[in-house]
C-alpha cells in the first residue's frame, strides 16, 4: 500500500497564481484533513472531511478551498496565492468518520510564494 | 494552536537519561491524545496515543500519562538514544473532528 500520497513535493508560485495540491489515500479511510506547518507553530488544521461530499473548516481555512468527490482524493486549492501561504502542507487520513483516530500523514508539499 | 500548549520548546539530554515533554489542553471534552515524532524533512509519525478513559499507557521505552482533572498529558522517554533526537508534537481533539497540535519540542540526545 502507498498510504497517503501528496503531489507535488515542491512548488514555487508567484503572488496571485492559483494551484491545487493533490492528496490521495489507498486505505479506504473516511476522514481526511489538510494541515500547514510553519516554524515554531506546529501543525494547524486547514480543512477536513469526514467522507465523500462532506467538508468543513479547521483552524485556518481562509484562502483555501477543498472538495471531496471520492473517498480516495482530497485536493486543496489556493485560489490566489499570497506570501503568507508559504509553508509545508501535510495531508492526513484516518479510519472512521470522526477525527479521534490515529492520523496517517503524507510526505508533505513544500510551497513557496514569491 | 492556543488550545494545546506544549513545553519545553527544546530539550537536551544525555544519552541514557529520561526525557519528559508536557502538554496542556483547554477543551474538557477532548478524548484522544496522540504524540507524533517528526524527523527533519519527514512526515509526522504516530509513536503513542492515549484515550480519556485511560490514565497511562506504555510501549517499551515510551509512556504517556493523562490527568483529565488538570487537563494535561505528558510523554516520557526512558533510556534515551541518539535516534530519539527529533521534534515531538502532542495533539488533542476538539470536538469529534478537529485536532489541535502543540507547537513542538525539539529533543536533542547527546551521545
Amino acid at each position: 500500500n502507498a498510504g497517503v500520497t501528496q503531489t507535488p513535493k515542491f512548488q514555487v508560485l508567484k503572488t496571485g497564481q492559483s494551484m491545487t495540491l493533490q492528496c490521495a489515500q489507498d486505505m479506504n479511510h473516511e476522514y481526511m484533513s489538510w494541515y500547514r506547518q510553519d516554524p515554531g507553530m506546529g501543525l494547524r488544521l486547514i480543512h477536513y472531511s469526514v467522507g465523500a461530499g462532506i467538508t468543513d473548516q479547521g483552524e485556518v481555512p481562509n484562502g483555501y478551498n477543498v472538495s471531496r468527490s471520492t473517498t480516495e482524493d482530497f485536493p486543496l486549492r489556493l485560489l490566489s496565492a499570497a506570501p503568507s501561504q508559504t509553508s509545508v502542507y501535510f495531508c492526513a487520513s484516518s479510519r472512521g468518520t470522526v477525527g479521534n483516530q490515529p492520523q496517517h500523514f503524507g510526505d508533505g508539499t513544500r510551497l513557496s510564494i514569491l | 494552536g492556543e488550545n494545546v500548549e506544549q513545553h519545553p520548546s527544546t530539550l537536551s539530554v544525555q544519552e541514557g537519561d529520561s526525557a519528559v515533554i508536557k502538554c496542556t489542553y483547554s477543551d474538557s471534552a477532548s478524548n484522544y491524545f496522540p504524540w507524533y515524532k517528526q524527523e527533519l524533512g519527514k512526515r509526522p509519525q504516530l509513536i503513542i496515543d492515549i484515550r480519556s478513559n485511560v490514565g497511562e499507557k506504555k510501549d517499551q521505552r515510551i509512556a504517556v500519562t493523562l490527568n483529565k482533572t488538570a487537563k494535561h498529558f505528558s510523554l516520557h522517554i526512558t533510556e534515551t538514544q541518539p535516534e530519539d533526537s527529533a521534534v515531538y508534537f502532542c495533539a488533542a481533539t476538539l470536538g469529534l473532528n478537529k485536532f489541535y497540535f502543540g507547537s513542538g519540542t525539539k529533543l536533542n540526545v547527546k551521545p
